[in-house]
């Protein structure tokens, strides 16, 4: 079965644009949630998405958004980037809503977003 | 405030040796943690977990370790192996499911 897969890999974006990055689940997987990691904070948790729906979300501003597919893909979308967005945007999936990380999840490999 | 992990960036270790990692909670809510391994270029993966009515759980080769009075968590690893160098960090789930992570611990293994 393959995994979480995350595309871009690896992306360079000016401040003021937007960027979306999208992540596969595990097949019949049906939750995802987006992190956000950076040397500096750590991993820190974006939002969950099952059914469509946000589920839980994290202390992000707005500009941070995200979205769910029929067929459980997803995408999150940051507009006006600052340089602090730099970091690595890791997509994790799981076969149930996580009620936070109770349920086991699978992390893809991440998307590097440099911002310049 | 909430803050989780102790500032420890890098433990060396000797292959075969056991590992001790560290992690402090702040949060007494926190129902539920986690341990996560994350090698490089690549996404965490989940290693143990533990309840807040335990206060220890086994696994291959990991031990997690919760003290509640104190709010310490840790990671045992028995006889280290090269294939256990990576980043190591806990995570914990307060009531509310919001989650906060710890910054890490690189394990860095000695031949």
């Amino acid at each position: 079965k393959a995994g979480v897969t995350q595309t871009p890999r690896y992306l360079i974006k000016t401040r003021g644009q937007q960027v979306t990055l999208s992540c596969s689940p595990i097949s019949g997987h049906r939750s995802v949630s987006w992190y956000q990691q950076t040397p500096g904070q750590g991993l820190q948790f974006l939002f969950e998405y099952f059914s469509e729906t946000q589920r839980n979300k994290g202390n992000f501003p707005g500009r941070f958004s995200g979205r769910q597919f029929s067929n459980s893909r997803s995408e999150m979308n940051v507009s006006t980037l600052e340089l602090g967005d730099s970091a690595l945007y890791l997509c994790a999936s799981s076969l149930r809503p996580g009620q936070g990380i109770r349920e086991t999840q699978y992390f893809g490999p991440g998307t590097r977003l440099l911002v310049l | 405030g909430e803050n989780v992990g102790l500032h420890l960036p890098t433990l060396s270790v000797q292959e075969g040796d056991n590992s001790i990692i560290n992690c402090a909670y702040s949060n007494s809510a926190s129902d539920y943690f986690i341990w996560y391994k994350q090698e490089s270029g690549k996404g965490p993966q989940f290693i143990i977990d533990i309840r807040s009515n335990m206060d220890k759980r086994q696994g291959q080769r990991v031990t997690v370790l919760l003290n509640k009075t104190v709010k310490h968590l840790s990671l045992q690893i028995a006889a280290t192996q090269p294939g256990d160098s990576a980043v190591y960090f806990c995570a914990e789930n307060m009531w509310d499911d919001k989650i906060i992570f710890g910054k890490g611990t690189r394990l860095h293994i000695l031949p």
